[in-house]
């Protein structure tokens, strides 16, 4: 069966602190994985990650996936008030349609 | 831009009642997807459809039924509303992008409580 674990479930940083987070998935032909945000509504995309070893970034935020070990994870430096979001990862497999989602990490970033 | 619209942002039932979703995109995207999302359990998806008509089952379709007469417009139905489908409800969108991305685009979400 699919799986995805993302860790921690939440968290609490101030400004400017370095997070990052988890993503282990067990997903049966593994094509690539999805990083979205999501704030009150509607989830928005980050990145997308297919090849292990190559970092994407955008801003303060970075991304990297180990297909070997079956993970990612997803950093966010010098954290504002405005990442404050649930963070949800999706990789998709051996179905063309389907995402997997995480439970998601629920990050709280302090003033 | 990709817009993903659904009818209601929030919506009040009764136990019982026959409850519609109504999602529409206009970006011509082929596949369309019903997500509910709860506390601690992330997203979790209900119907998808990759075509006009044609519709899958997803993790959890119990309770729930679907409609996909136009290609921009999915449809879910609550045949008869129960307390326990009170929940965040996301429809999303995707096409196959430039090697094949399949990103979804999501709606702003119905926020559905059944009493």
């Amino acid at each position: 069966e699919d799986k995805v674990v993302q860790s921690p479930l939440s968290l609490v940083v101030h400004e400017g602190d370095t997070v990052t987070l988890n993503c282990s998935y067990e997903v049966t032909n593994f094509r690539s994985l999805l990083w979205y945000k999501q704030e009150k509504k509607a989830p928005t995309f980050l990145f997308m990650l297919t090849s292990s070893g190559i970092e994407k970034k955008s801003g303060r935020l970075s991304s990297i996936l180990d297909k070997k070990e079956l993970f990612s994870i997803l950093n966010i430096t010098a954290t504002q008030t405005g990442d404050s979001a649930i963070y949800l990862c999706a990789p998709w497999g051996d179905s063309s349609y389907k995402l997997i989602f995480g439970s998601g990490t629920r990050l709280l970033v302090r003033p | 831009d990709v817009k993903v619209t659904q009818s209601s942002r929030y919506l009040v039932k009764r136990t019982g009642e026959k409850v519609f979703l109504e999602c529409v995109q206009d970006m011509d995207h082929e596949n369309m997807f019903w997500y509910r999302q709860d506390p601690g359990l992330g997203l979790r998806l209900i119907y998808f459809s990759y075509d006009v008509k044609m519709k899958e089952k997803g993790d959890i379709p119990e309770g729930y039924s679907v409609s996909r007469e136009k290609k921009e417009r999915f449809s879910l139905i609550l045949e008869s509303a129960s307390t326990n489908q009170t929940s965040m409800y996301l429809c999303a969108s995707s096409s196959p992008g430039q090697g094949g991305s399949y990103e979804q685009y999501f709606g702003p979400g119905t926020r559905l409580t059944v009493t």
